[in-house]
């Protein structure tokens, strides 16, 4: 049973567009993740955030930028879309609530988004 | 710097086979480790994890021990499934907190496929 929620589930945009990416968990966890999936499956680390106000961009460079003005949302804009912007993206989170930061804590994963810029 | 290696796939296995998905890793200190499945069309779910060394992680059927001398963290399964087809993810978590280091590094995941 998903407590993390992505929206949309699949997203087809004309290049240039703008686009918002949601995420949202109700587990009151302070840590989240935004991985980009590439085709061949490999994750990539692209934002992370360890509560309000925190964001750090992750190991791969991207273009997209993150927010997290509240605990349990943490949406992720592109401002202008183009082909290369084509992939899977997976939000998760992570944190045991009123512990802080809680290291061993596995991360809970949404079911993604899959976006195609046309 | 810190890396986990998993063995490429795809792995295709009849139904009640065994299934062996290896995985090492280079980590300084001591690393948590994981294995995460992906089920076709969904996110990552944890399968089993083990935080020290010798720990034993299982799940489902599914082990993996951690073996520090050789660096590993390999996942068996006595008997498989159809429903078991999904890809398998490796991944190490640094006990240094602070910056990304705290996050978890994945390998970069093997597809399994059983048929009945």
């Amino acid at each position: 049973e998903a407590d993390i929620y992505q929206t949309p589930r699949y997203l087809v945009i004309g290049t240039g567009k703008k686009i918002t990416l949601e995420c949202s968990q109700t587990m009151g966890h302070d840590k989240m993740y935004w991985y980009q999936q590439d085709p061949g499956m490999e994750l990539h680390l692209i934002h992370y955030s360890y509560g309000v106000n925190s964001t750090e961009k992750g190991d791969l460079s991207s273009e997209s930028t993150v927010s997290r003005i509240r605990t349990e949302h943490f949406p992720l804009t592109l401002e202008s879309a183009r082909p290369s912007h084509t992939s899977q993206y997976l939000c998760a989170s992570s944190g045991v609530p009123g512990q802080g930061r809680s290291y061993n804590s596995p991360l809970h994963f949404g079911n993604g988004t899959r976006l195609t810029v046309t | 710097g810190n890396s986990v290696t998993q063995m490429e796939g795809p792995v295709t296995l009849s139904e009640e086979a065994f299934l062996t998905i290896n995985c090492t890793y280079t980590a300084t200190g001591y690393p948590s480790l994981f294995w995460y499945v992906q089920y076709p069309g969904e996110g990552l779910q944890l399968l089993l994890k083990a935080t020290k060394a010798d720990d034993k992680g299982s799940n489902k059927g599914f082990e993996a021990t951690y073996r520090k001398e050789t660096t590993s963290f390999h996942l068996e399964k006595g008997s498989v499934q159809v429903s078991d087809s999904a890809v398998y993810f490796c991944a190490l978590r640094r006990r240094n907190y602070g910056g990304s280091q705290g996050n978890l590094i994945f390998g970069k995941g093997t597809k399994l496929s059983v048929k009945p």
